[in-house]
């Protein structure tokens, strides 16, 4: 069946660096998702892209569809300690099913 | 709105018992799934719902079971519990098929099977 590969399965970085994650497939998608969940929480949608190459940010965050249309990325800018928890990244197609990547973990050192 | 709701948060069960997982929403969203989550799996689906009367299966979804018998509601029942059901599951909802794949996720019901 479709995978997302997700990379890296975690990461510690200082408090103000940047943090960059990709999401590969051997499929391809029409829609690229990137959610973020919190401990003890539901995940929660930061980005949607519908478009091969779109490039959306949200706050510090910037995400890009892949020109292929099976890689996306999420940057963070200036990590801040909120910004812990896991990341996930999602792939849907017209099926109507959406395929979720096994997330990466960040850690903020202090 | 009270949004994806989701009953119990907590739950232990027996090996063999039998239980419904509770899932409603209030956004009158035509698409419901359910995901389980297992540490270092990520979401997994198990079922999902393009509107009432319509189910279909996801990528895991023997041992448990779903109807849609109305727009609202999306329970989840477990037939006879077994220790690989121990996870966290998650009811989602979004507004539609086509694009619409912006998914509000419930707060997740913590599941454990002895």
């Amino acid at each position: 069946g479709q995978q997302l590969n997700q990379s890296p399965q975690s990461m510690f970085i200082q408090e103000g660096e940047d943090v960059s994650m990709n999401c590969t497939s051997s499929s391809i998608f029409n829609t690229w998702l990137w959610y973020k969940q919190d401990p003890g929480e539901g995940p929660v949608l930061l980005i949607a892209l519908y478009k091969a190459g779109e490039l959306t940010s949200n706050g510090r965050l910037t995400a890009q569809f892949g020109i292929t249309r099976k890689d996306s990325f999420l940057n963070i800018s200036a990590s801040i300690p909120s910004d812990v928890g896991i990341y996930f990244c999602a792939g849907a197609n017209r099926d109507d099913k959406i395929i979720f990547g096994k997330g990466t973990r960040l850690h903020i050192l202090p | 709105n009270a949004g994806v709701t989701q009953t119990p948060k907590f739950q232990v069960l027996k090996t063999g018992q039998s239980m419904t997982l509770q899932c409603a929403q209030d956004m009158n969203h035509e698409y419901m799934s359910w995901y389980r989550q297992d540490p270092g799996m990520g979401l997994r689906l198990i079922h999902y719902s393009v509107g009432a009367g319509i189910t279909d299966q996801g990528e895991v979804p023997n041992g448990y079971n779903v109807s849609r018998s109305t727009t609202e509601d999306f329970p989840l029942r477990l037939l006879s519990a077994a220790p690989s059901q121990t996870s966290v599951y998650f009811c989602a909802s979004s507004s539609g098929t086509g694009y619409s794949y912006e998914q509000y996720f419930g707060p997740g019901t913590r599941l454990t099977v002895t």
